[in-house]
């Protein structure tokens, strides 16, 4: 089944503890994502990949690391997480077409608690 | 930065009532993408508008671009309670790479029974 797999889908951390949300798809995706979602705030994307070894910022990448050594996969680290990094986290995944868009695939989400 | 703006954030309705989401882009778009997140669950992929004024209908769903690209709407008729979620709208600039969809903060509706 094509997916993208997000793990763990859970997470109740410290401040200041390092973490890594893993994210990996099975579709032969170009493009990946991470997103977070809170309240009012709708969608906001943290970096995004265009292909291996290629990364750039989102709109809020502070306190956020990625890394893409390999075209399935594309975690999420918090070096040293706060409870402003509290939220729901989406990683998603496309082709990358001539016409610039193509349809996302996310996963299921990561809720993550940071105390 | 270029935003896209996503009215009204909330929308309560009673079953068979309609409802409609707008989207409002302060420039013009290569397309617009549409997708819904039911309660507890990850958005999914809805519909896709590339051309100016184009309709695309699925079942009671309803989406339109407008004619200057800049905004599009989705329309749902005699809504249902399966119809409960958030919808969002997301927007591609021209000349935009995949990493530039920018979408709007979301229309959550609820549908009494």
């Amino acid at each position: 089944e094509a997916q993208v797999t997000q793990n763990p889908r859970y997470l109740i951390t410290v401040t200041g503890k390092k973490l890594t949300v893993t994210c990996s798809q099975n579709m032969n995706h170009e493009y990946m994502s991470w997103y977070r979602q809170d309240p009012g705030l709708g969608l906001r994307q943290i970096y995004y990949s265009m292909n291996v070894e290629v990364t750039d910022k989102g709109d809020v990448p502070e306190g956020y690391k990625v890394s893409r050594k390999e075209k399935r996969n594309f975690p999420l680290i918090l070096e040293s997480p706060s409870p402003n990094q509290t939220s729901l986290y989406f990683c998603a995944s496309s082709r990358v077409l001539a016409s610039g868009a193509n349809v996302l695939t996310f996963g299921a989400g990561s809720r993550l608690t940071v105390l | 930065g270029q935003q896209v703006m996503q009215i009204p954030q909330y929308q309560h309705v009673q079953e068979g009532e309609d409802f409609t989401t707008y989207c409002n882009s302060s420039t013009t778009l290569s397309n617009i993408q549409w997708y819904k997140q039911r309660p507890g669950g990850h958005p999914v992929f809805l519909i896709q508008l590339v051309k100016s004024g184009e309709v695309k209908k699925q079942k009671r769903l309803t989406f339109q671009f407008g004619e200057a690209k800049k905004n599009s709407s989705l329309h749902i008729t005699a809504t249902q309670t399966t119809d409960v979620g958030t919808y969002f709208c997301a927007g591609l600039n021209y000349g935009g790479s995949q990493g530039n969809l920018i979408f709007g903060k979301g229309t959550k509706l609820s549908v009494k029974p």
